[in-house]
């Protein structure tokens, strides 16, 4: 399953699918950037980051994409399991300690 | 489980109380935040301090006032709040708020004003 668009707010896919959770930023000196999950109830909790050096990075499940040219940053989950059912954000921060959050993603997995 | 702990979990206060939010870390960070955040909206940025110094404020009105006695520990002052002012307040901290860094939050601390 895959969002898309800058304003979709949910994205539904089933146990053992692929999730992609897509996200348009706007501000070019944009350098580094963060994916978030939110559980209901509690705070959001890192899951990976990339700096803009770098095109990949992959974690465990997870692999995040950076596109600078179209700045757009998507976060691609592997097997995904009814746990990663959350709200997802990505933020970015451009050489400070201000870190922007995007709208988020409802992601639910349904088994 | 975060390493940032918020007190209270929940509180609710009418528009004449005064209150405080409370916020600890142990992770030896230097910098730490508090956001403001609705319900199904991403987090914004409210205050930061680095180095026990506030180094940003987002245009937030007076009646929250940010306190930071130690590099360990974050306060938020309520005082006169309206409903609106009613959501979720979460504090992080990170290692010392300069460029790139990942913040650690709270699991915050959700305020109803009456």
């Amino acid at each position: 399953g895959e969002s898309v668009g800058l304003h979709l707010p949910t994205l539904s896919v089933q146990e053992g699918d692929n999730s992609i959770i897509n996200c348009a930023y706007s501000n070019s000196a944009s350098d580094y950037f963060i994916w978030y999950k939110q559980e209901s109830g509690k705070g959001p909790q890192f899951i990976i980051d990339i700096r803009s050096n770098m095109d990949k990075r992959q974690g465990q499940r997870v692999t995040v994409l950076l596109n600078k040219t179209v700045k757009h940053l998507s976060l691609q989950i592997a097997a995904t399991q009814p746990g990663d059912s959350a709200v997802y954000f990505c933020a970015e921060s451009d050489s400070g300690s201000r870190l922007t959050f995007g709208e988020g993603t409802q992601l639910t997995v349904n088994p | 489980d975060t390493e940032v702990t918020q007190t209270p979990k929940h509180l609710v206060m009418g528009m004449t109380n005064k209150k405080s939010l409370k916020c600890e870390q142990h992770m030896g960070h230097r910098a730490m935040y508090w956001y403001k955040q609705k319900a199904k909206k991403p987090p914004e940025l409210m205050f930061v301090y680095s180095y026990e110094k506030l180094s940003i404020n987002e245009s937030v009105p007076s009646r929250f006032s940010p306190e930071c006695p130690n590099s360990s520990l974050l306060n938020l002052h309520l005082h006169a709040l309206q409903p609106e002012d009613s959501a979720l307040y979460l504090c992080a901290s990170s290692r010392d708020g300069t460029e790139g860094e990942k913040l650690f939050f709270g699991s915050g601390t959700q305020l109803s004003v009456l």
